[in-house]
């Protein structure tokens, strides 16, 4: 089993939607939580850290669940400039501070 | 703030030539330092890591090595380039446990062997 698992889509989700995916951990350790967005043929960059209580940013809203360990990433009234892929990555206390990226959830908003 | 410098963006090489892709870190010190390989249409595969100067993790074994001559130079080569090392290979600096930060990587290296 993969320590990082995700959907890898494509979601189709229309320009306005709202679309939501999960990640799933395996490593009950897992401590610290991250998404990150990839556009095509780039590098990863960061979208936002996920905390406990989750948070949000702007139209971004994170969340974790410890006791089903996964984590959650939800975007409303998507945009066109939202299609890209969206990697989970995990930091687990019992490590040295390995980052365990997912395969990555891709987004495709159509007009 | 972080900085990461990655060379060369692109890169076409045939079989059996050697590699060394270059990444240097700036704004921090003692970094934890990576290099991930995504293949096409693929997620990242983690290479090698390095908490430290000259000390290097290998996390699949494969053609390639990796070097940390100095705090904050990591270095990714090869002897000799096989079709199957082919991909986007990124440099990232992060992940420190105690701090627990978030990952920064470099802006990859696009490498065709043919």
């Amino acid at each position: 089993r993969k320590e990082v698992e995700q959907d890898p889509g494509p979601f189709n989700v229309p320009e306005g939607a709202t679309v939501a995916f999960n990640c799933t951990y395996s490593n009950s350790a897992s401590q610290s939580f991250f998404w990150y967005r990839q556009d095509c043929r780039k590098e990863p960059k960061l979208l936002m850290s996920v905390y406990s209580s989750g948070n949000e940013d702007g139209r971004f809203t994170a969340q974790l669940n410890r006791a089903s360990q996964y984590i959650s990433l939800l975007i409303r009234d998507s945009k066109l400039s939202d299609s890209a892929t969206y990697l989970c990555v995990v930091i687990a206390t019992d490590s040295w501070g390995k980052l365990q990226f997912g395969a990555g959830t891709q987004v495709v908003v159509t007009p | 703030s972080q900085t990461i410098h990655q060379w060369p963006a692109t890169l076409v090489q045939p079989v059996g030539s050697p590699l060394s892709l270059e990444c240097t870190v700036e704004g921090t010190s003692n970094p934890n330092l990576y290099w991930y390989r995504q293949a096409a249409g693929r997620g990242l595969q983690l290479l090698f890591y390095s908490v430290g100067i000259g000390q290097i993790s290998s996390e699949v074994p494969q053609n390639l090595s990796a070097s940390r001559p100095q705090d904050r130079q990591f270095i990714l080569s090869s002897k000799k380039l096989l079709l199957s090392d082919s991909g986007f290979y990124l440099c990232a600096q992060g992940g420190e446990r105690v701090r627990n930060t978030e990952a920064f990587f470099g802006q990859g290296t696009r490498l065709t062997v043919v």
